[in-house]
């Protein structure tokens, strides 16, 4: 069993639609990590967080720490934010990567 | 362009082979990690440098062999590597501190394929 889940593991959405993926993860954590992963591997930090909510853009990142999960929040989504969406958290002295969420936006 | 670059960007070799992954990065950070993500599975970390000490090694096997000679850059030094192997690299670089505790900034990744 992996440390992070991830869920869902595929998503398509239509043009200007909301958006949610959810992370959920085993025990205490000292961060948490929202990355994006375009086609061909490049790899973009959107979020750090480890308490509460953070906005850029149109994405939301929120975590609850009691519950141990977090959402990543897409408002008006667009094609262009097709991409692999990865939770990551710091356990310990390891650093665990959720498997990610595959999106597709159809214009 | 997130000021980390890697080279070669794909990497064809033979099990007998010797070869090197170089990144760099032009962002002043201290901190320097190797990353492998293998198909259908989650990025694994491999090393984490912190001002140029090897602070983390995830049980990685000794064919991959890593050198951080100066902040700027970090080599993936490979040899008699196995098709299982074949995955791709990525590099990333922060501030300097606990792998995990900071944004990281990552490069476009080396594809390898061991043949």
């Amino acid at each position: 069993k992996n440390e992070v889940e991830q869920s869902p593991q595929n998503l398509t959405a239509q043009e200007g639609e909301f958006i949610t993926i959810n992370c959920s993860y085993s025990v205490g954590i000292s961060a948490l990590h929202w990355l994006q992963q375009h086609p061909g591997g490049g790899i973009v930090s959107l979020f750090m967080l480890s308490s509460g909510k953070k906005k850029h853009g149109r994405l939301i990142a929120t975590i609850n720490i009691q519950e141990k999960h977090s959402s990543l929040h897409i408002t008006a989504s667009h094609p262009r934010d097709s991409a692999v969406y990865i939770c990551a958290v710091r356990l310990l002295h390891q650093f665990y990567f959720g498997t990610g969420t595959s999106l597709t936006v159809i214009p | 362009e997130t000021g980390v670059t890697q080279t070669p960007r794909h990497l064809v070799m033979g099990m007998t082979n010797k070869k090197s992954l170089k990144c760099e990065q032009h962002l002043g950070h201290n901190a320097m990690y190797w990353y492998k993500q293998s198909a259908k599975k989650p990025l694994e970390l491999m090393f984490v440098y912190n001002f140029k000490e090897q602070t983390e090694n995830n049980s990685v096997p000794s064919r991959f062999s890593p050198e951080c000679p100066n902040s700027s850059h970090l080599f993936l030094h490979l040899h008699t590597l196995q098709p299982e192997d074949s995955a791709l690299y990525l590099c990333a670089s922060s501030q300097g501190g606990l792998a995990g505790e900071e944004t990281q900034y990552f490069g476009p990744g080396t594809r390898l394929l061991v043949l």
